[in-house]
């Protein structure tokens, strides 16, 4: 099992609606957890941060952390052509250890 | 937040040749990230690079292959010595926000390396 798994994508989505991203991560001892979007041809930018169970929003954006079933997801509301990028997800997989274990990544498209 | 400037932003070098990337800061911090990105993958951590002592690689990554230094606490540079094409990647320099959550990290834009 890799340590932190999202599904690749490419995931399509109208404009205006709820584009929704999903994230599992193996080490049940992971305290933070984060979302950074990456356009084509340029570096990684932090969106998103959640460090406990529950719902973080900001903007158009919700973080959605739930630690028992290992899993993270971001929901972009009213999604515009702007959002197409590829969103990775990223975790702290063990306490008081600052390295952060990136995804893979998935592919966003907004369809006009 | 964090500037960091990388240079070179790309390059295209020689089998067994080496290559300095060097990163700057616009601000201390205390550690620097150096991340590999291989075309169509995600970011793989090299080697974290702490002012006055030695980096600290992950695994699958020795100091032979690519030697950071780290002279004080803006500035950065690491190596990619006895390339191969395989060493064709984006290489970033990365830092987390004073006192604050190292995964919060600000990127560089990266250095682009073509290996022929």
């Amino acid at each position: 099992q890799k340590e932190v798994e999202q599904n690749s994508g490419p995931l399509s989505v109208p404009e205006g609606a709820i584009a929704s991203l999903n994230c599992t991560y193996s080490d049940r001892v992971s305290q933070s957890f984060f979302w950074y979007r990456q356009y084509s041809g340029k570096s990684p930018e932090l969106i998103m941060s959640i460090y406990s169970n529950g719902d973080k929003e900001d903007g158009r954006f919700t973080a959605q952390l739930n630690k028992a079933s290992q899993y993270v997801s971001l929901l972009i509301r009213d999604s515009q052509p702007s959002d197409s990028a590829t969103y990775l997800c990223a975790v702290n997989l063990n306490f008081g250890n600052e390295k952060l274990t990136f995804g893979t990544g998935t592919r966003l498209t907004i369809i006009p | 937040s964090a500037v960091i400037s990388q240079k070179p932003s790309r390059d295209i070098c020689q089998r067994g040749t080496s290559l300095t990337i060097q990163c700057q800061v616009d601000s201390q911090v205390t550690m620097m990230f150096w991340y590999r990105q291989q075309p169509g993958q995600s970011l793989t951590l090299i080697a974290t690079a702490n002012q006055g002592s030695e980096a600290t690689y992950e695994s699958g990554f020795v100091i032979d292959k690519f030697p950071i230094s780290r002279p004080n606490l803006t500035f950065s540079t690491l190596t990619v010595s006895n390339m191969s094409p395989e060493d064709s990647s984006i290489y970033l320099c990365s830092v987390g926000p004073s006192g604050g959550n190292t995964g919060e990290l600000f990127f560089g834009e990266g250095s682009r390396l073509t290996v022929l």
